[in-house]
């Protein structure tokens, strides 16, 4: 069952500006995870936001947590080309080792 | 570096063909999942195993099975292939230890049934 789902389904924008992708979710979470896909690859673990923090950085990503809301965002500053891929969230449940995934967020950064 | 890795990046095999798909973790990891993957329809988990020899099912099992024989090992079966299991197929690991349950995945197995 799929518990997080991205917003936007797919975001272009221009080399240099900011990429905002959203995250909800219907249950109570242990975290928040993100991780980066790119074209016929396997995932990458971006980060990861516990239920008791409420904003995350590492280097150009910044990620919120709104668990009043069940939802959550990624934040890409300063957008590279390298940056186009697919973006998922990914939740567990207290207790839990498996993930549930959303169906992803495919960002185009254009030149 | 956490590495995983599976047995094939492409896969070609015919209906009613008995087909394996191999993943390898070299981190000690407990934790080993099956996921696919198609489009518009995300990433769904097949199954995951805790431990050696355990497995349980996860959200889509039917015709698929698993071995885990050794822990570092997590086998994907489908017993009699068929053309709506061709998808691309992930592996992943995870520690089953502390509050951190990252995954770390293989590089995938595109699989086409004819």
């Amino acid at each position: 069952s799929q518990q997080g789902e991205e917003d936007p389904q797919a975001l272009s924008i221009q080399e240099g500006e900011n990429a905002t992708m959203n995250c909800s979710y219907k249950t109570s979470i242990n975290n928040l995870q993100w991780y980066r896909q790119n074209s016929g690859r396997g995932l990458v673990h971006l980060i990861l936001i516990r239920s008791n923090e409420r904003e995350k950085h590492s280097g150009r990503l910044r990620v919120t947590l709104d668990t009043s809301k069940k939802s959550s965002s990624l934040l890409i500053t300063a957008s590279r080309a390298a940056d186009t891929a697919s973006y998922f969230c990914a939740t567990d449940a207290w207790g839990a080792q498996k993930l549930v995934f959303g169906q992803g967020t495919r960002l185009t950064i254009n030149p | 570096d956490v590495k995983v890795t599976q047995s094939s990046r492409y896969l070609v095999k015919r209906t009613g063909e008995k087909v394996f798909l191999e993943c390898v973790q070299d981190m000690d990891h407990e934790n080993m999942f099956w996921y696919r993957q198609d489009p518009g329809l995300g990433l769904r988990l097949i199954y995951f195993s805790y431990d050696v020899k355990m497995k349980e099912k996860g959200d889509i099992p039917e015709g698929y099975s698993v071995s885990r024989e050794k822990k570092e090992r997590f086998s994907l079966i489908l017993e009699s292939a068929s053309t709506n299991q061709t998808s691309m197929y992930l592996c992943a690991s995870s520690s089953g230890t502390g509050k951190n349950n990252e995954q770390f995945f293989g590089p995938g197995t595109r699989l086409t049934v004819l």
